[in-house]
């Protein structure tokens, strides 16, 4: 049962354009929504995460929306620069997934020069 | 130096042979996962341990095992590798909330 769903599965934007990449999760008891960010041939590492007491969450070019009437949250990335190009994940925990992370799909970025 | 790390990088073994993949850390956490990764299927769990005396099973454990031989050292199993157990392989620990992922090892079983 996937409890986290990612979406697009591929995303093509032009340099200095905005990239967006949305998740909704099923688990009401989930409360920790963090991305990832993967390069090739390299671990994810954690770039940004909220918790649903706040609605958003900025640092740098990079925001977390946060819906939790509609379970959904989304990634954009701002001012999309060609080293932004990676693989990302969002992923959820929380309540008897305490300490484990569901992740969803994962987005593949392509950013154009 | 690394904080986790995995080993082997890379491993090329045939159907039916037991292969094991190592992870170490030097962050000092207490709890360590294992992941394997599919194209398009993102990120899924393998097994978890949240102390040395601790085991459980993740959402894909069959056709797995896995030792915690300390707090520094927790390894994966396939006991008799089958083709389709072919993926990407991640290593990760954590205090509370944020996982540290190793570089990965990828195993092809033909």
């Amino acid at each position: 049962q996937q409890q986290v769903k990612q979406s697009p599965q591929s995303l093509i934007v032009q340099k200095g354009g905005i990239s967006i990449i949305n998740c909704a999760y099923e688990n009401t008891a989930f409360d920790y929504f963090p991305w990832y960010q993967q390069f090739p041939g390299k671990g994810p590492a954690l770039l940004i995460a909220i918790r649903p007491d706040v609605s958003e969450k900025k640092e740098g070019r990079f925001t977390i929306s946060f819906n939790k009437s509609a379970k959904q949250f989304s990634l954009h990335i701002m001012d999309s620069q060609p080293g932004d190009s990676a693989t990302y994940f969002c992923a959820a925990s929380g309540g008897t997934s305490y300490g484990k992370l569901t992740f969803g799909q994962g987005t593949i970025l392509t950013v154009h020069p | 130096d690394a904080d986790v790390t995995q080993t082997p990088r890379n491993r090329i073994t045939k159907t039916g042979k037991r292969i094991m993949l190592e992870c170490s850390q030097t962050k000092g956490h207490d709890r360590m996962y294992w992941y394997r990764q599919d194209p398009g299927l993102g990120l899924q769990l393998i097994y978890y341990s949240f102390d040395v005396k601790d085991i459980n099973k993740g959402e894909i454990s069959d056709g797995y095992s896995v030792s915690r031989q300390a707090q520094a050292k927790f390894s994966l199993s396939l006991e008799s590798a089958i083709p389709n157990q072919t993926a990407l392989y991640f290593c990760a620990t954590s205090d509370l909330n944020e996982q540290f992922f190793g570089p990965g090892t990828r195993l092809t079983v033909l």
